[in-house]
């Protein structure tokens, strides 16, 4: 099947600065990406909707600024979490449609990126 | 807006026993429901899917049933094992083929040896 590589997967950085993630679709392109961010024991909340060439959808409660999106290429897309704050920390997982194993399309998930803000 | 209720938030059974987890969605226009097993700190898995044609998927010792009418969905799992402890998220496609994916608020599963 498809998939879809994340990158970092760990990260540590310290409050104010920027930090940027990036997620791939390796075997695929994908003109549509998603961005989930998932707290600890909670579920995963979209962020935003990556498109190519053109700019990212938020999701209400999101900020544009503070949450970078760029999806330069069919294969890449990056989320920039800038000027972090404790309050940041948590689990990015990005996500991309796919053909899937039984001809229709599946969703495919990178392997997340945990990030903590110091 | 759209929403996924799913429960239980938390399931112990026996192993060998069976598990039922059952969603509800809102948005009567949705025709893809995937179910999702994650694991700590790692991406969500695709464990089985259903789509709005059917009533009922099985694969193995996983089932997923559909109710239109009703919109919701179940997970079943027969004769639990170890091994299938751990968070499972239902979720609804919004905004067409290559939309979205919406998540319930999971449940987690323990099996007790």
């Amino acid at each position: 099947g498809a998939v879809v590589s994340q990158h970092p997967s760990r990260v540590i950085c310290k409050s104010g600065t920027s930090v940027k993630i990036e997620c791939r679709s390796l075997d695929f392109q994908a003109t549509t990406m998603f961005w989930y961010r998932q707290f600890p024991k909670q579920s995963l909340m979209l962020m935003a909707t990556s498109n190519e060439g053109s700019k990212a959808t938020y999701e209400q409660g999101v900020e544009k600024d503070k949450f970078l999106i760029n999806h330069a290429s069919l294969t890449l897309s990056t989320l920039t979490v800038t000027s972090a704050h404790p309050e940041d920390s948590s689990f990015y997982i990005c996500s991309a449609w796919g053909q899937g194993g039984h001809g229709g399309n599946t969703i495919y998930f990178g392997e997340g990126s945990w990030l903590t803000v110091v | 807006g759209e929403n996924v209720e799913q429960h239980p938030s938390t399931l112990s059974v026996q192993e060998g026993d069976s598990a039922v987890i059952k969603c509800t969605y809102s948005d009567s226009a949705s025709n893809y429901f995937p179910w999702y097993k994650q694991e700590l700190g790692k991406r969500p898995q695709l464990i089985i899917d259903i789509r709005s044609n059917v009533g009922e998927k099985k694969d193995q010792r996983i089932a997923v049933t559909l109710n239109k009418t009703a919109k919701h969905f179940s997970l079943h799992i027969t004769e639990t094992q170890p091994e299938d402890s751990a968070v499972y998220f239902c979720a609804e496609l919004y905004g067409g083929s290559q939309g979205n994916l919406i998540f319930g608020k999971g449940t987690k599963l323990s099996v007790k040896p």
